[in-house]
């Protein structure tokens, strides 16, 4: 069965703190690994992986993928207030029931 | 402007009812999913639609029936609501034909069962 585990669970970290959000995943048909970011509603797109190593960046966060050893890492450096939120990791499959598979997702608050 | 709209926000209701929630997309995306979003945050997939053409249906009780009347609609019915079936239902379109996973979601629909 596809499985996707994010690690840690929930995190609280002081603004200006950096963390290291961790995915793993075991999915047949892999085709990508996506992170997004839920405030309170729906959520919204950070990044998505397709090739191993090379780093995906937007601002203070960035993204890598390591597709031999099966996981992702999401840094969020200089954190701030409005980074509280849960970010979930999916992975993309491909084939005729492309889907994502979503991990339980990291909590994260920042406090003041 | 809406990407991706669902109505009602919200919905409460009695155990036993029968209630929809619908979904419109004018993104001209291909394909359409409903996910199920439980109290500890866990979102997983009930369906999806490719060109009003059923693809995945992920061992979901016969209670709830989508119905894709075009590409860009996907309404969800759910009969004989449980006290289980609570949870806030996302729906989300993305373009096969692109190659790519990404997924654009809705706002989500919160539905508590009493």
């Amino acid at each position: 069965e596809d499985k996707v585990v994010q690690s840690p669970l929930s995190l609280v970290v002081h603004e200006g703190d950096t963390v290291t959000l961790n995915c793993s995943y075991e999915v047949t048909n892999f085709r990508s690994l996506l992170w997004y970011k839920q405030e309170k509603k729906a959520p919204t797109f950070l990044f998505m992986l397709t090739s191993s190593g090379i780093e995906k960046k937007s601002g203070r966060l960035s993204s890598i993928l390591d597709k031999k050893e099966l996981f992702s890492i999401l840094n969020i450096t200089a954190t701030q207030t409005g980074d509280s939120a849960v970010y979930l990791c999916a992975v993309g499959t491909q084939g005729g029931s492309e889907k994502l598979v979503f991990g339980k997702g990291t909590k994260l608050t920042v406090n003041p | 402007d809406t990407a991706v709209s669902q109505t009602p926000k919200y919905l409460v209701t009695q155990m036993g009812n029968d209630k929809s929630i619908k979904c419109e997309q004018n993104l001209g995306h291909d394909t359409m999913y409903w996910y199920k979003q439980d109290s500890k945050k866990f979102l997983k997939i009930m369906f999806s639609y490719n060109n009003k053409e059923l693809i995945i249906n992920e061992t979901v009780p016969n209670r709830f029936s989508p119905k894709s009347p075009d590409k860009a609609h996907l309404n969800l019915h759910i009969n004989s609501l449980e006290l289980g079936d609570s949870a806030v239902y996302f729906c989300a379109s993305s373009l096969r034909t692109s190659g790519s996973n990404e997924q654009f979601f809705g706002p989500g629909t919160r539905l508590t069962v009493l």
